[in-house]
């Protein structure tokens, strides 16, 4: 059980249009979701906290604006990076908090190449 | 704001030997988690390992086995028996007991030789 998917796993678009990824649950509610950024050889670095129903938290330096984070539902996520630019090209990863639990459940992370 | 740091940023082992990947951390609070995680090379965060700090007695999952010094903040993750699949970056991440976020340190790429 605990099974996070991202759709979809590698994404290509053009400078200067929008690009969602979707971050599903499959087994499991989860009221909390987080989502990361990865850059090559790096760690991951947390963008944005979503819990359902709410707007999401985002951290320091992360501009709103650019990445939207939609939790529609206990199941699903979404973070739509907006008018997008080759410097947003990067590995996204989420992950999902099942209820009452500590452990984070990741998905296996979306490419997203900007040319 | 808590830290983590991997001082290790690789390490190779010869299969079937042991190897150990330090972490260290620093805070001020007396709950909270600790965590190995595993990225092979598709990416994949896997979970290989956590400790509640609460808990005296080190955590063992197979293999794979930590030092927790609580007093030191240290917590190293020792891989027996090493094999060529465990091959990846390993990050070791905190967890604060009232907080839902995790702080990752930069990570340890271990190489497995055969």
């Amino acid at each position: 059980g605990a099974v996070v998917s991202q759709h979809p796993s590698w994404v290509i678009c053009k400078s200067g249009t929008s690009v969602k990824i979707e971050c599903r649950s499959l087994d499991f509610q989860a009221t909390t979701m987080f989502w990361y950024r990865q850059f090559p050889k790096q760690s991951l670095m947390l963008m944005a906290t979503s819990n359902e129903g709410s707007k999401a938290t985002y951290e320091q330096g992360v501009e709103k604006d650019k990445f939207l984070i939609n939790h529609a539902s206990l199941t699903l996520s979404t973070l739509t990076v907006t008018s997008a630019h080759p410097e947003d090209s990067s590995f996204y990863i989420c992950s999902a908090l099942r209820d009452r639990g500590f452990e984070q459940y990741f998905g296996p992370g979306t490419r997203l190449t900007v040319t | 704001a808590q830290t983590v740091t991997q001082s290790q940023p690789e390490m190779s082992v010869q299969e079937a030997e042991t190897v150990t990947l330090s972490c260290t951390y620093d805070t001020s609070e007396s709950d909270y988690y600790l965590f190995w995680y595993k990225q092979p090379p598709s990416r994949q965060m896997i979970l290989v390992i956590r400790q509640e700090a609460y808990k005296q007695q080190n955590a063992t999952e197979n293999r794979f086995s930590v030092n927790f010094q609580k007093a030191a903040k240290s917590f190293s993750l020792k891989i027996s028996d090493s094999q060529l699949g465990d091959a990846a970056m390993y990050f070791c991440a905190y967890k604060e007991g009232g907080s839902e976020k995790l702080v990752f340190g930069k990570g340890t790429k271990l190489t497995v030789n055969p």
